[in-house]
This record gives C-alpha cells, structure tokens and sequence, in this order.
C-alpha cells in the first residue's frame, strides 16, 4: 500500500527566502508526481507534475525534483512571497494494476510566508 | 470560464437524509474522480469513472453512489447520511488516467 509522507508539516519564513519542501513515498512503482497547492477553503492547484522518467520540471520560481529510486521528490521555491502562503500537497499516481491512475496524497506542508 | 465546477459549494443537511453534490467540467476530459479531503485535511480518492465506465471505487459505503451521465458530468449522491459524511468533496478531471488532474472549488458538508 502507497504511503506518501510530507515533511515538514508546517515551515514559517520570512519573504524573501529560498525553501525546499520534501515528499516521500514508500512504493516507487509510479507513474508520475504532481505536486497542488490548496488556498484556505479553496480547491487544489495544480503546480507541476513529473513523470516518473523525468528527473525534474520547472515552473517559474518553482522547481520540482525527483528520484523515483529513493522514493523521493522536493519541491523548491525560490525567492519566497506572501502570496505563497498556502498548503503544499503531494500526490503520486500508481503505475498500472486496477487501480491504474489513482492518486495517493500525502498529508500536506503548511506554508506561511511573512513580510 | 470555470473548468471543473461543482455545486452547491455549501450543504448543511441532518443525519438520514439523502442529498446530491454534482460535478462538471468543461475540459473535455473523459476521466473525473471524486475525492474526499477530512478534518485533518487528508485528501482520499473515492471513485474514478473513465468514459462513464466506473474504474476506481475505494473502500466506500454503499450510501454513495456516483453516477456520470455524460463524459463532462460526475454526480454523487449520498443516502442515509451520518456524522462521519461531513468533509470537503472534491471533484477533479484528467484526460487519460496518468495525466494531470483538475480539481474543482470543493462542497463542504455538514451533517448535524
């Protein structure tokens, strides 16, 4: 059974800041990762998704990595803005059998950003 | 221009009744899922339909029951609710299985 794991659960910082959120996942047959955001009482954002054959992808100020071996994926944000308050989820999608495409969501990084 | 929509974005209903969530999207994907996000904010999918075809049904009382008249709608409908319904639902859609999901805005139910 797939176990993702997000590490920290909550990560204060001043504006400006370069920070790294990590997710982990116990069964590395995927096939890819998609990293959202969830606004308070809002719906979920996606922002990038890795495909299992990929090492990383890049959007903007953030930059995602992954290491499918380890089980492993970081999500980095570079230059940290308020705006970027919010909570970052991880979500891995299974690589066939009959549950083929689910995503399985790790518990979330609460991100708040000072001025 | 709303991609995944939802409504209503509200339902506050007592125990035993049955109520309805619906779910459109306008992405012309064919795959949709609903989620449910809880107290603790854990997101847990709940079904997936492909083509109106029913592809993913996780541990999940009978009281629900998805239905997808068309590609572009997911209902859920909800009998005999309890205490322990009350959550966030998402609905979400995808082009494919393995391809980026789309979530639409939320319905928060309460049960009283």
């Amino acid at each position: 059974k797939q176990e993702v794991t997000q590490i920290p659960a909550a990560l204060s910082v001043p504006e400006g800041e370069n920070l790294v959120l990590n997710c982990s996942f116990t069964d590395s047959a995927i096939y890819n990762l998609q990293w959202f955001r969830q606004d308070p009482g809002k719906g979920l954002t996606s922002l990038l998704l890795i495909q299992s054959s990929q090492r990383e992808q890049t959007s903007g100020r953030l930059n995602a990595s992954l290491d499918k071996s380890s089980g492993r994926s970081t999500l980095y944000i570079a230059a940290s803005q308020p705006g970027d308050s919010a909570t970052y989820l991880c979500a891995v999608r299974r690589a066939g059998g009959t549950s083929y495409g689910k995503l399985t969501f790790g518990q979330g990084t609460i991100l708040t950003v000072h001025p | 221009d709303t991609a995944v929509s939802q409504t209503p974005k509200y339902l506050v209903t007592q125990m035993g009744n049955d109520k309805s969530i619906k779910c459109e999207q306008n992405l012309g994907h064919d795959t949709m899922y609903w989620y449910k996000q809880d107290s603790k904010k854990f997101l847990k999918i709940m079904f997936s339909y492909n083509n109106k075809e029913l592809i993913i049904n996780e541990t999940v009382p009978n009281r629900f029951s998805p239905k997808s008249p068309d590609k572009a709608h997911l209902n859920l409908h909800i009998n005999s609710l309890e205490l322990g319904d009350s959550a966030v639902y998402f609905c979400a859609s995808s082009q494919g299985y393995g391809s980026e999901q789309y979530f639409g805005p939320g319905t928060r139910l309460t049960v009283t």
